[in-house]
């Protein structure tokens, strides 16, 4: 079956810290791979995707690499902002079907 | 930003009524989605659909239903509500099904007393 797997959280983290939250997957078929954001009160919204392995998604100064070899999709960012606070979430859709999966998000806390 | 407007955004109800959430959307896209967000469980697909009239079953359908009559509107139906029914729904839309960008509306908070 098709599944996603986050670290937990809460994460909290220093303005100017490096990021990473990691993010591995079963998926039967070719997913495409995605991780979106939500901040307080709205909805998700995408961040960044990946629709092939070693392909690389960027936005914002957000990175992640499809791993087919390892199954993961971790996110990274070099240098995080206070306005980065919000809960994050790794997703997965399978060409076997229109369904996207969602990981449980892991909330990151950023502090000045 | 993608024109989803889901209503009500928020609702307390009693145990055994009837619920209906509405999605609507101007943007023309295909494929709909009802999911449903409770802490430690992220989001999970309770139904989708693929064009008008064709629906699937997600995840956690138990105890859910949708209709799409039309393009522009998705309903999720809950015929007879719980208390473990109390949640945060999100509707989202896709125009190009599993490769493309899911856009969510803002939810709606539903609580079952």
């Amino acid at each position: 079956g098709n599944s996603v797997t986050q670290m937990e959280g809460p994460v909290t983290l220093s303005e100017e810290a490096f990021l990473t939250i990691n993010c591995t997957y079963t998926a039967t078929g070719y997913p495409s791979l995605f991780w979106y954001v939500q901040y307080p009160g709205e909805g998700l919204q995408l961040l960044l995707k990946a629709t092939k392995a070693d392909d690389k998604g960027s936005n914002k100064g957000f990175e992640a690499t499809y791993r087919k070899e390892t199954t993961s999709f971790h996110l990274e960012k070099g240098s995080v902002q206070v306005s980065d606070s919000a809960v994050y979430f790794c997703a997965l859709s399978a060409n076997t079907g229109n369904q996207f999966y969602f990981g449980t998000g892991t909330s990151l806390t950023v502090i000045p | 930003d993608a024109g989803i407007t889901q209503s009500p955004r928020h609702k307390v109800t009693e145990t055994g009524t009837p619920v209906t959430l509405r999605c609507h959307q101007t943007e023309n896209h295909r494929y709909m989605y009802w999911y449903r967000q409770d802490p430690g469980h992220g989001l999970r697909l309770i139904h989708y659909s693929y064009g008008v009239k064709d629906t699937d079953k997600g995840e956690v359908s138990d105890g859910y239903s949708v209709s799409r009559s039309k393009t522009e509107d998705f309903l999720l139906t809950l015929e007879s509500a719980t208390s473990s029914q109390t949640s945060v729904y999100f509707c989202a839309i896709s125009e190009v099904g599993y490769t493309g960008e899911l856009f969510f509306g803002e939810g709606s908070r539903l609580t079952v007393l």
